[in-house]
């Protein structure tokens, strides 16, 4: 089991969007629609914001949507704000009752 | 509302075993609408998954980690936990507790939507 692949660094004025990629394999990704996100800041425990590809828990924004093509899923933040500024990180359900998570992407709001 | 709370040793020893407890308040383990992970997060490093598991006792491991890991689950305290063997330094983390959704008709494990503040563990002589 490799880590789902990610850019490990995106950046991005606020206001602007940013997407964040997350690559996987016809063993994960690109069979399953079960990809989900989670925001990250340091000594915080990871928050979803994206479950099933493209769903978003209640009291997440919708400034945050995902979507997924082939093997590659990505995560959208528009209108970025000084507060999104956290480590990204995709997961995806890979068969046999598993899990995968991706190398996770820093995103810095300058 | 549905809490998780790890608890255990922030130190072990290298080549003994780590154990760690998640305790589940507010809501019941027993749901069949849930499983329960682990993952952890090695200094400067992303998240990774270590297992999950489901009421009934079924558990599932990263095939990485298998061959050192028990996890266990007791519905009548509310908890569930983890143990790994021959620890090395390399399992120096942060370890979290979360709480899985489910898909499917016969419910496999999917997003972790709850999750615990998480506890540092050190592997150190």
């Amino acid at each position: 089991q490799s880590a789902l692949a990610q850019v490990r660094s995106v950046s991005g004025s606020p206001g602007q969007s940013v997407t964040i990629s997350c690559t996987g394999t016809n063993s994960d990704v690109g069979t399953y629609n079960y990809v989900s996100w989670y925001q990250h800041h340091p000594g915080k425990a990871p928050r979803l914001i994206i479950y099933d590809v493209d769903k978003r828990p209640s009291g997440v924004p919708n400034r945050f949507s995902g979507s997924k093509s082939g093997n590659a899923a990505s995560l959208t933040i528009s209108g970025l704000q000084a507060e999104d500024e956290a480590d990204y990180y995709c997961c995806s359900y890979a068969g046999s009752y598993t899990v995968i998570f991706g190398g996770g992407t820093k995103l810095t709001v300058l | 509302q549905l809490q998780l709370q790890e608890s255990g040793p922030g130190l072990v020893k290298p080549s003994e075993t780590l154990s760690l407890t998640c305790t589940v308040s507010g809501g019941s383990i027993s749901s069949r609408s849930n499983y329960w992970g682990w993952i952890r997060q090695p200094p400067g490093k992303g998240l990774e998954w270590i297992g999950t598991i489901y009421y009934s006792g079924s558990a599932y491991y990263n095939p990485s980690l298998k061959s050192r890991l028990t996890m266990s689950v007791d519905t009548s305290k509310n908890y569930f936990s983890l143990k790994v063997n021959s620890v090395t330094a390399a399992d120096t983390a942060v370890y979290y507790c979360a709480r899985q959704t489910v898909f499917g008709v016969i419910t496999l494990p999917n997003a972790f939507d709850i999750w615990g503040r998480g506890t540092e563990v050190t592997v150190s002589s």
